[in-house]
Formats: C-alpha cells, sequence, structure tokens
C-alpha cells in the first residue's frame, strides 16, 4: 500500500525552528517528486515547497522563501522540512504529497494525513 | 503567480442532483489543472488531473473539462459522500496555486 506518514509538528515560538519529516512506502521513492503542502485552520490549501526525486531541484514559495528547506533522503525513504523563523501565519496542517508523475509541477495523489504547526508565544 | 478563483463559494444541492463547479484562472495554464475533494479533518484526495483525466478509482460520475482559463468539474449526480469541499491547483507555472475552494454542501 502507498502510504506517506508525517511527523514532527508540535507548538514553537515565533522565530523558533522546527524540523517535519514524511516517511515513505510502497513505491518508488527516488522515482517522484515529493511536495509540502499546508492548511491554515479553515482555510484553503497552499502550496509550499517541492523537490525533484533526486533531489537537486527544489521549488519554493514567496511566503517560505529563504526560511524553509526541503530536502530528501532517498536511502531512508524520507522527505524533509526544515522551517527557520517561524511566524505565526506559519500556523497549519502541513501535508506532504507525491506528484503523480516524475515532474515536482504536477498534480499530488498520494497525500499524508497532515501534521499540525502551531507557531504563538 | 497565477490566481485560481472558484465559483461559486458554496453550492446547495440534494442527492441525486448534478453539481457545476468553476474555476477560472488568471492567466491561461493550458490544460494542466487539477481538482481535488477534501472532507472535514481528512487530506485532499485527487480527482482530476490535466483539466478532464480521472485519477485512480475515481467514479465516473466525476468529470472535468476546460482549457486555457476555464474549467469546470461536473458531478453527474451527488451520492451522499460527495459533499465536501472541492479545490482546483493549476501546474503550467511556478509557484503551483490552489483556487480558495467550493463547498457542495447538502441542501
Amino acid at each position: 500500500e502507498v502510504q506517506l506518514l508525517e511527523s514532527g509538528g508540535g507548538l514553537v515560538q515565533p522565530g523558533g525552528s522546527l524540523r517535519l519529516s514524511c516517511a515513505a512506502s510502497g513505491f518508488t521513492f527516488s522515482t517522484y517528486a515529493m511536495t509540502w503542502v499546508r492548511q491554515a485552520p479553515g482555510k484553503g490549501l497552499e502550496w509550499v515547497s517541492g523537490i525533484s526525486g533526486g533531489g537537486g531541484i527544489t521549488y519554493y514559495a514567496d511566503s517560505v522563501k529563504g526560511r524553509f528547506t526541503i530536502s530528501r533522503d532517498n536511502s531512508k525513504n524520507t522527505l524533509y522540512l526544515q522551517m527557520n523563523s517561524l511566524r505565526a501565519e506559519d500556523t497549519a496542517v502541513y501535508y506532504c504529497a507525491k506528484l503523480l508523475f516524475g515532474s515536482a509541477a504536477g498534480a499530488f495523489d498520494i497525500w499524508g494525513q497532515g501534521t499540525m504547526v502551531t507557531v504563538s508565544s | 503567480e497565477i490566481v485560481l478563483t472558484q465559483s461559486p463559494a458554496t453550492l446547495s444541492l440534494s442527492p441525486g442532483e448534478r453539481a457545476t463547479l468553476s474555476c477560472r484562472a488568471s492567466q491561461s495554464v493550458s490544460s494542466y489543472l487539477a481538482w481535488y475533494q477534501q472532507k472535514p479533518g481528512q487530506a485532499p484526495r485527487l480527482l482530476i488531473y490535466d483539466a478532464s483525466n480521472r485519477a485512480t478509482g475515481i467514479p465516473a460520475r466525476f468529470s472535468g473539462s476546460g482549457s486555457g482559463t476555464d474549467f469546470t468539474l461536473t458531478i453527474s449526480s451527488l451520492e451522499p459522500e460527495d459533499f465536501a469541499v472541492y479545490y482546483c491547483q493549476q501546474r503550467g507555472n511556478w509557484p503551483l496555486t490552489f483556487g480558495e475552494g467550493t463547498k457542495v454542501e447538502i441542501k
């Protein structure tokens, strides 16, 4: 069964850091680009970042550029999101998702259950 | 950034009725548009990719159409499990963007 499982969310103070992880199983992880999408409480979906299958190409939304870093360890079938300089507006459920095809510019066919990040003092 | 505008914001219908949801892009995205369904407390589910292709396991009552800037998701006959929020998403340009969603509620 194809599955994504996020972890690492929690409560953090403004200006703090957090690293999210997404463990993948049931597919050849290194073949697919991956992405992070977030959803603030009661709001819509916002694309955050994407990464190519090999990890060499990354993409970021302007709202997180310079603060967040996406990476992956294909030997561990795991995707990461390092979040620094966190702000209240980063409070959201963070989902990892698999791209339907190889490109990072695509539709997201498999989603994790999400992990909640709360930025508050 | 490409802005996706979904309409209506809320659609009130009864089971068995036809639902027509619209997504308009601020500039052409060719056919690079997807639709997702999200129920409360759940992750989104991919319904349609590249405007008109149903994702694996998606019932035939869901169909997508359109190209360029105007797209439509049609649910031919609403089932009780179809009442949810629907989002469109474009992959034609970076950054990838989502619409604000259309809530399909029971009338």
